[in-house]
């Protein structure tokens, strides 16, 4: 089945710092690249959608130049956080998509903590 | 606009007993519906998805959902519950009728007594 690895499964690091997240599809080419955050015991919110080539649709109420996205290639995508912040503390879930028909395939999520 | 509601944040049952999720959608076009397990700090499983086929939608680990347009709901199912079926379950609709931009509902944990 689809593959998607994320990576780092976990970071800590101090506050000011920037951090890279990056999402890969193993098995098959992502042309769209969706971006969620997930607060404790809460819902995923999606952060912004990333077509390959082309800039990332960011939801409404998420900084765009403090959430970074990156969709270079059809297997790769990356969010940074830039300037991290300890309220920017939270679990980050990409998942990838190789059609608009097709579902969504998760990866396995990064929890950052901003000390 | 689609959203989703999930009753009940948080249900209990017993190793064998029935397993009854529920989910209501609302949706001004025909929806794309699915279902979700989290695992503990990991991402989202697909359990199964209703795309406009069948409304009794068979899904892995034994689950199913039934697409009833006139209750609008997909509520999840399971004859008997395993202690491994504990976990948080998502309820997601697709925006626009496709399977991207899903909304998710807030979630139900389901937790398993032995």
């Amino acid at each position: 089945g689809a593959v998607v690895s994320q990576h780092p499964s976990r970071v800590i690091c101090k506050s000011g710092t920037s951090v890279k997240i990056e999402c890969r599809s193993l098995d098959f080419q992502a042309t769209t690249m969706f971006w969620y955050r997930q607060f404790p015991k809460q819902s995923l919110m999606l952060m912004a959608t990333s077509n390959e080539g082309s800039k990332a649709t960011y939801e409404q109420g998420v900084e765009k130049d403090k959430f970074l996205i990156n969709h270079a290639s059809l297997t790769l995508s990356t969010l940074t956080v830039t300037s991290a912040h300890p309220e920017d503390s939270s679990f980050y879930i990409c998942s990838a998509s190789s059609r608009e028909d097709q579902p969504q395939h998760f990866g396995d999520g990064t929890r950052l903590s901003i000390l | 606009a689609q959203s989703v509601t999930q009753l009940g944040s948080h249900v209990s049952v017993s190793e064998g007993a029935l397993v009854l999720l529920r989910c209501n959608y609302s949706s001004s076009v025909p929806p794309y519906l699915f279902w979700y397990v989290q695992y503990p700090n990991q991402g989202l499983q697909l359990l199964l998805k209703y795309t406009s086929a069948a409304t009794l939608v068979k899904g892995i680990n034994g689950f199913e959902a039934e697409f009833k347009k006139s209750e609008t709901s997909f509520h999840l199912t399971k004859p008997s519950a395993h202690m491994s079926d504990a976990a948080e379950y998502f309820c997601a609709v697709s925006v626009a009728g496709g399977q991207g931009n899903l909304i998710f509902g807030k979630g139900t944990k389901l937790s398993v007594k032995p």
